[in-house]
């Protein structure tokens, strides 16, 4: 069964730092792209980032470039988001997607239940 | 960037009524786009992409077509069950971006 299963939210200061995780199963992780997509709670999708299957190609929201981070280990099937710098208008729920493809610049098949965000002092 | 304007923001029909949702393109992005449903509480699923092509186990119900600027989701039957919201997005280009959404109910 395919699975996305993201871990690393919780209640943060504003200006502090949070690291995302998502553990893959179910399939060759290291054969696809990978992305984040926040939603606040009553709104629409945004994506955040997403990273190539070599992690040769990243790419950012203009609203979280320079302050978040898109990495992964395909070793361990997981990938990553370091976010620094944290605002309110970061508060959401944070998932991970799979592209149905090598390259980040594609639609997303697989998605996971997400974990939440609140920044908040 | 690239925007997506989706059309309406919300509407109500009845069961077994043609459903037709738009999705505009602030420029050409050719076939690039797909189609999500997001039932109430639930993770999004990729309805169809390409513009056109059903993803595995949709129903055939749902169909999408358009090119360049101008696409289209259509539900030839609503059911129950199709109540969502439901997103298009753009990938021709990054970054990848999500139109506004359009909510589904029945009356």
């Amino acid at each position: 069964e395919l699975q996305l299963v993201e871990s690393g939210g919780g209640l943060v200061q504003p200006g502090r730092s949070l690291r995302l995780s998502c553990a893959a199963s179910g399939f060759t992780f290291g054969d696809f792209a990978m992305h984040w997509v926040r939603q606040v709670p009553g709104k629409g999708l945004e994506w955040v980032a997403g990273i190539s299957w070599s992690s040769e190609n990243l790419g950012y929201a203009d609203s979280v470039k320079g302050r978040f981070t898109i990495s992964r280990d395909n070793a361990k099937n997981s990938l990553y988001l370091e976010m620094s710098n944290l605002g309110s208008e970061d508060t959401a729920l944070y998932r991970c997607a799979r592209g149905d493809a090598g390259d980040y610049v594609y639609y997303l098949d697989v998605w996971g239940t997400g974990t939440t965000v609140i920044v908040s002092s | 960037d690239i925007q997506m304007t989706q059309s309406p923001s919300s509407l109500s029909a009845s069961v077994g009524d043609r459903v037709i949702i738009t999705c505009r393109a602030s420029q050409d992005i050719r076939g690039y786009l797909a189609w999500y449903q997001q039932k109430p509480g639930r993770v999004p699923q990729l309805l169809i992409y390409s513009a056109s092509t059903l993803q595995s186990g949709v129903p055939s119900r749902f169909s999408g077509s358009g090119f360049g600027t101008d696409f289209t989701l259509i539900i030839s039957s609503l059911q129950p069950e199709d109540v969502a919201t439901y997103y298009c997005q753009r990938y021709n280009s990054a970054p990848l971006t999500f139109g506004g959404g359009t909510k589904v109910d029945i009356k």
